[in-house]
């Protein structure tokens, strides 16, 4: 069964700041990473997704990957009130069932 | 905004008892995901379709739980025997083609079983 472990499991950072979270497939098989993000009462919303090695920027986020080692990472700079929420790593393999595996989450504040 | 409805919202339920939610997916969307939200937050995928068939579901789906996505008809998943450690908030959630496409997701049911 594959695992997707997240870390830090929760994350404080001031107004301003950079906020970083981490996340790691065990299954060779994964090829897609998802970073979904929700808010307090609210459902999870997809935020970036990556399937190459490197890096996707989209405003204040960005996104890094590493196939070899199955690891991808989340950050945000200058972070604000409205990012604190979960924040959930998703992770995919093409096995044609079409399940997508989740993280426990990392839940992240953002101090005015 | 992800137009995918859950009915109902709250659920409240005795041990025992059958509880029923329903999840219509965005138009278009062929594939439907049920999960289970615990307290702490951890997501445990349930069951997945693929129109009406089913992709996928867990060990515990096999056992108390049912769910069915019919043509024309919302999706539902239920649980035959509700327990105590059934409460959490379940998430229904579509895409347009499944495990490597963006799953959208509706408000949840929160069941409570007492």
């Amino acid at each position: 069964q594959q695992k997707v472990q997240q870390s830090p499991e929760s994350l404080i950072v001031p107004e301003g700041g950079m906020a970083s979270l981490n996340c790691t497939s065990s299954d060779r098989n994964v090829d897609y990473f998802w970073w979904y993000r929700q808010h307090s009462g609210k459902s999870p919303k997809m935020l970036m997704s990556i399937f190459s090695n490197g890096e996707k920027e989209e405003g204040r986020f960005t996104v890094h990957l590493n196939k070899a080692s199955l690891h991808t990472s989340l950050h945000i700079r200058d972070s604000q009130p409205s990012d604190s929420a979960l924040y959930l790593c998703a992770a995919s393999a093409n096995y044609g069932n079409e399940k997508i595996t989740f993280g426990a989450g990392t839940k992240l504040t953002i101090k005015p | 905004n992800s137009k995918v409805i859950q009915t109902p919202r709250y659920l409240v339920k005795g041990q025992g008892q059958k509880a029923k939610m329903r999840c219509i997916p965005e138009k278009g969307h062929p594939v439907v995901f049920w999960y289970q939200q615990n307290k702490n937050n951890e997501f445990k995928f349930l069951i997945n379709f693929q129109n009406q068939e089913v992709l996928q579901q867990i060990d515990m789906t096999e056992k108390r739980f049912s769910a069915e996505c019919p043509s024309n008809s919302p999706c539902s998943l239920e649980i035959q025997s509700s327990e105590a450690g059934d409460s959490a908030l379940y998430l229904c959630a579509s895409s347009l083609s499944g495990g490597h496409a963006e799953q959208f997701f509706g408000p949840g049911t929160r069941l409570t079983v007492l």
